[in-house]
């Protein structure tokens, strides 16, 4: 069963910062969270992961609380492009997924 | 270099039939997982193969079937097959390892049972 917890729908205007949370209470502490998103299905496509630092790379920044019940996915400027369903999932192992329903971003122009 | 393929890409069943679904892993990569998405919803873990051998599995009948073979690549089978059974069936592949790893997803078959 998924462990995570995510709005189901937001919006952000086009070239604005998209901020997707998530919630993750019952973390382990070998568990790593990572962030897929799927435009209208296709395959998941993956973006980012951690386990207790920040991380960025080309696509995205991964903020995680200091007790790592939480995180947010941050998007810095949204194109129409980034218009999909994002994925938060928390994995020991990083190819064994329990995906939820994630969150479905509109970028909007 | 390619990533995960599968194939085919379309396919269309009669209930009752068996269906045999292919999958290439991304060069480098050893481990493969099946999943199944139903319209709407997110993938949901089958199993998982490393070493040709099946090594967890999800919530499915055993009609659910799978296979590694040498070269990495893996097939899905599923028997008697039902109208829930319709879905998008994905496959992603991954180095094994614990944790730290990232899984690449092919862009899936999507079946119908009719």
């Amino acid at each position: 069963d998924a462990k995570t917890t995510q709005p189901p729908s937001m919006d952000c205007a086009e070239g604005r910062a998209a901020n997707l949370p998530c919630n993750h209470s019952t973390i382990s502490g070998n568990e790593y969270v990572y962030w897929y998103r799927q435009i209208h299905s296709q395959g998941p496509q993956y973006i980012i992961h951690g386990l207790k630092n920040n991380e960025t790379n080309e696509m995205a920044s991964l903020i995680i609380t200091e007790d790592r019940k939480s995180s947010t996915l941050i998007l810095p400027h949204a194109t129409l492009r980034d218009t999909a369903v994002y994925y938060c999932i928390v994995s020991k192992t990083g190819n064994q997924f329990y995906f939820g329903t994630g969150t479905s971003l509109t970028v909007i122009p | 270099d390619a990533g995960v393929t599968q194939s085919p890409t379309h396919l269309i069943k009669t209930r009752g039939q068996q269906v045999t679904l292919r999958c290439s892993p991304k060069s480098g990569h050893d481990t493969v997982s099946w999943y199944q998405q139903a319209l709407g919803q997110g993938p949901q873990f089958i199993f998982q193969y490393y070493e040709e051998e099946e090594r967890q599995r999800g919530n499915f009948p055993d009609r659910f079937s799978g296979h590694q073979f040498p070269n990495y690549s893996s097939e899905l089978n599923v028997n008697a097959l039902l109208l829930g059974d319709s879905a998008l069936y994905l496959c992603a592949s991954s180095k094994i390892q614990a944790g730290n790893t990232e899984a690449f997803f092919g862009q899936g078959t999507r079946l119908t049972v009719v």
